[in-house]
Parts: structure tokens; C-alpha cells; sequence
């Protein structure tokens, strides 16, 4: 089945403790994608990736890193993450950035 | 930077009543596609169109793509409970990116 695959579904953390949240597609896409989900405010993309090797900001990328080292895997990580942070994140992928997006299921992050 | 204002925010109406949300970009878009969230999911992909004036039905729904490909619209007929959720518009931009409407959110009256 086609379907993009995010890890953990929920997750609550403490200030400043680094956590991954990794995305995986078995579709060969090779645009993914990061977005965060906040009540009222739609979504809002963190990073992209065009390709392997090549990840590029958003409109939120501050707080959030991501690599790209295989086309299928597309981690994003909080290096010190705070409560603004608390929100739920997507990862999305596509054949091409403007091409349809698969949703992964989401992961509702909280930090206390 | 480029927009896609999507109205309204929210739409209350009796099961059985149709609904509809517009899309308005400041630029021309390459496309535009339509997804659906329902609630404590995640968005779902329901169709793209791309060309000039295009018009899409599924069932109950029907997309438009206006002329100047800068305004989309979602119809819903004969709402069902089945239809509630959240309704985004997403325009592809001239980056090769979406840009994301903020959302519809059909709730059903009881």
C-alpha cells in the first residue's frame, strides 16, 4: 500500500531534550515535505526536499533541522525543543512539489 | 510572496443543506488541488485541476478552476455527516511549491 509513515504518533518530551520524528514513503517520491498544524492557523511548511541531498526552508523553519540522505526517509529534528514547538507536525510527499501530496498520519507533539 | 485566501473559515449548516468554499490567489496559479482533513486526521488528497475554467465533479462535489486561474471553489450538494471535516485549497506556485489556503471547516448542525 502506498503511504507515508511517520514515527511516533504522539510524543511528549521535556524542554530542551532533542527528538527525531522520522517520515518514511514507499512510493519513490522525490519531493517530501514538514508542516506544522496549530488551531487557526492552517498549515504551515517547516523544510522541503526536492531530492536527495537537497533540503531547503519554509516559512517556520527556525527550531527544526531535516536531511535527506535517502529519497525514501525524511527525518525532521528538534535539537532543543521548546513549548512553542508543541503542535502537530505532517510529513507529506509528492512525484513533484505542485503534484498531489500523501499525508502521513501526523505526530502531536507536546513539550512541557 | 504569493497568497490563497480561503473563505469562509468556518460553515455551519443543516445536514441535507449544500456548502461552499472559495479560493482567491494574488497570482496565477499552475494549478490547484483540494484536500480533506477530518477531525484528528490528516489531509487527504481529492483532486487537482490544472486547466483554464476547468469543472470536476465527484458524487456530491464539484471543483471549479476559474478562468484567470486564480480562483477555485468546492461545492458540496445534499451535505451529509460523512462530509464534515475541514476543506483546504492548495495552489501550486511559481517555486514548483503549494501555497495552502487556510481551511473551510464544515460542521454539521445537529
Amino acid at each position: 500500500e502506498a503511504q507515508v509513515t511517520q514515527n511516533p504518533r504522539y510524543l511528549i518530551t521535556v524542554t530542551g531534550k532533542k527528538l527525531t520524528v522520522t517520515c518514511s514513503q514507499n512510493m519513490n517520491h522525490e519531493y517530501m515535505s514538514w508542516y506544522r498544524q496549530d488551531p487557526g492557523l492552517g498549515l504551515r511548511q517547516i523544510y522541503y526536499s526536492m531530492n536527495v541531498e537537497v533540503t531547503d526552508k519554509g516559512d517556520v523553519p527556525e527550531g527544526y533541522k531535516v536531511s535527506r540522505k535517502e529519497k525514501r526517509n525524511f527525518p525532521l529534528i528538534l535539537e532543543s525543543p521548546s513549548p512553542n514547538q508543541t503542535s502537530l507536525y505532517f510529513c507529506a510527499s509528492s512525484m513533484e512539489g505542485t503534484y498531489g501530496y500523501t499525508f502521513g498520519s501526523g505526530t502531536r507533539l507536546t513539550v512541557v | 510572496g504569493q497568497q490563497v485566501m480561503q473563505i469562509p473559515q468556518y460553515q455551519h449548516v443543516q445536514e441535507g443543506e449544500d456548502f461552499t468554499t472559495y479560493c482567491n490567489s494574488s497570482t496565477t496559479l499552475s494549478n490547484i488541488q483540494w484536500y480533506k482533513q477530518r477531525p484528528g486526521g490528516h489531509p487527504v488528497f481529492l483532486i487537482q485541476l490544472v486547466k483554464s475554467g476547468e469543472v470536476k465533479k465527484q458524487k456530491r462535489l464539484t471543483f471549479q478552476f476559474g478562468e484567470a486561474k486564480k480562483n477555485s471553489s468546492l461545492h458540496i450538494t445534499a451535505t451529509q455527516t460523512t462530509d464534515v471535516g475541514t476543506y483546504f485549497c492548495a495552489g501550486g506556485g511559481s517555486n514548483y511549491q503549494l501555497i495552502w489556503g487556510a481551511g473551510t471547516k464544515l460542521i454539521i448542525k445537529p
